[in-house]
């Protein structure tokens, strides 16, 4: 099984829509993040945590919220979809601040229609 | 602002070498980042450069020059696995990831 899992994997939804993408880890990292990525841009971060009581928002939180229900999971929501968040989401995990060694998810690609 | 450049495409042939280049200005720096991204799959980490010079890590290598914002990655005896992006990522001096949009390899045979 993969250190770091999301779901869904890929999810078409409408306009509108509320829409919840999933991680959990079993890495036992206390650092998460959430990164989208389109075609011809650099990864970008959305909302990051370093522990379950610690969320900052990243580069591009507009339209984004997350919520750390424990160590091991981090959801990021989109509270009404548009379409130009669609993109390929990332989660992502690491041991510390000092290490830009980041351990990805699997992905979730969403379209918004 | 902070920016990192990569060329967007490269193609090589098999058993090959191959360079990838990598120019940031940052607001400050600790240390960058090479990571590899196969075509629907998710990034993994190739290596770590915070001092000059050269990291060698099997076929693959990485150098950096902090005076001049640059880097370079080394692919050598390329192999058809080895298709896939690249992506160039530096770490501030806040400790955030600024990433580059990736260079696409291409491995002829």
């Amino acid at each position: 099984d993969a250190d770091v899992t999301q779901t869904p994997r890929n999810r078409i939804t409408k306009t509108g829509k509320r829409i919840m993408l999933e991680c959990s880890q079993t890495k036992g990292h206390d650092r998460m993040y959430w990164y989208r990525q389109d075609p011809g841009l650099g990864l970008r971060l959305i909302y990051y945590s370093f522990d379950v009581k610690d969320i900052n928002k990243g580069e591009i939180s507009d339209g984004y919220s997350v919520s750390r229900q424990a160590q091991a999971k981090f959801s990021l929501s989109l509270e009404s979809a548009i379409p130009n968040q669609t993109a390929l989401y990332f989660c992502a995990t690491s041991a510390n601040r000092d290490t830009g060694e980041l351990f990805f998810g699997e992905g979730s690609r969403l379209t918004v229609l | 602002g902070q920016n990192i450049d990569q060329p967007t495409e490269m193609t090589a042939t098999e058993g090959a070498i191959v360079q990838i280049n990598c120019t940031y200005q940052t607001s400050g720096f600790n240390g960058l980042f090479w990571y590899q991204q196969h075509a629907g799959e998710a990034p993994t980490f190739l290596s770590y450069n915070v001092l000059d010079g050269l990291e060698e890590k099997g076929r693959f290598s990485s150098f950096l020059s902090r005076s001049k914002g640059y880097s370079y990655l080394l692919l050598k005896e390329l192999q058809m696995k080895d298709s896939a992006s690249y992506l160039c990522a530096v770490m501030d001096s806040n400790y955030q990831l600024i990433w580059g949009a990736g260079t696409k390899l291409i491995i002829k045979p």
